[in-house]
């Protein structure tokens, strides 16, 4: 079975500066894709990046990107120039590749981001 | 496309009584997830369809929740009798298989068990 860790809670920054959101995952599979999901307080779930296992490249987004060190099986978001709208929670999830495959979540962060 | 459509957005109920969540997927999706929220224990996954066929069940807490696809552009997960227990946010997703990976979520039902 998957798991993914997200240990810290919840994290603060100030506005326009920069900050990483840590992920770390368990799995044996090689193929397998890997997300973070943002949850405004709307409650929607928003795709923030998506990146592929098979990819050696970080997979950016605008403002986002991400820092996939397979190896290690690390996968951190880091937003640059922060914003009020990112305040939200940020869920790291993780999709096998093949048929029939679902997504499991971590724990979630909570990020505020100051005026 | 109108996206994932869930109704209702909230429902207030009284322990016992029989609860019916709805979702309609994106138009085109052969996969769909319900998963449910809480603080204690995050995002579950409860079930999931592909092409109308339940695949995963497990996650499913007891048998009081079933779910059901009868169509590609229907599901509905219910709880009959509710408990305070079941109060969480029920979110549905759908995706395309084979497909890029990823999933599209509907805005989710606050349930509140009373």
């Amino acid at each position: 079975a998957q798991t993914v860790t997200q240990s810290q809670p919840e994290m603060s920054v100030q506005e326009a500066e920069t900050v990483t959101l840590s992920c770390t995952y368990d799995t044996s599979e090689n193929n397998y894709y890997l997300f973070w999901y943002k949850q405004p307080p709307s409650r929607q779930m928003i795709l923030v990046i998506r990146q592929e296992a098979y990819k050696q490249q970080n997979a950016t987004e605008n403002r986002f990107s991400v820092n996939f060190q397979k190896a290690a099986k690390s996968f951190s978001l880091k937003i640059s120039d922060s914003q009020l709208g990112d305040t939200a929670m940020y869920f790291c999830a993780f999709m096998k590749g093949g048929a029939n495959s679902k997504l499991t979540f971590g724990k979630g962060i909570t990020l505020s981001v100051r005026p | 496309d109108a996206g994932v459509i869930q109704s209702p957005r909230h429902e207030v109920t009284e322990m016992g009584q029989e609860v019916t969540l709805r979702c309609k997927p994106i138009s085109g999706h052969n996969s769909l997830f319900w998963y449910r929220q809480t603080m204690m224990r995050g995002l579950e996954l409860l079930i999931y369809f592909n092409n109308n066929v339940p695949i995963d069940d497990s996650g499913m807490p007891e048998d009081r929740f079933s779910a059901k696809m009868p169509n590609a552009s229907f599901s509905t997960l219910k709880i009959q009798p509710s408990e305070p227990r079941d109060s969480a946010v029920y979110f549905c997703a759908s995706s395309f298989e084979p497909g890029p990976k990823f999933l599209f979520f509907g805005s989710g039902t606050q349930l509140s068990v009373l």
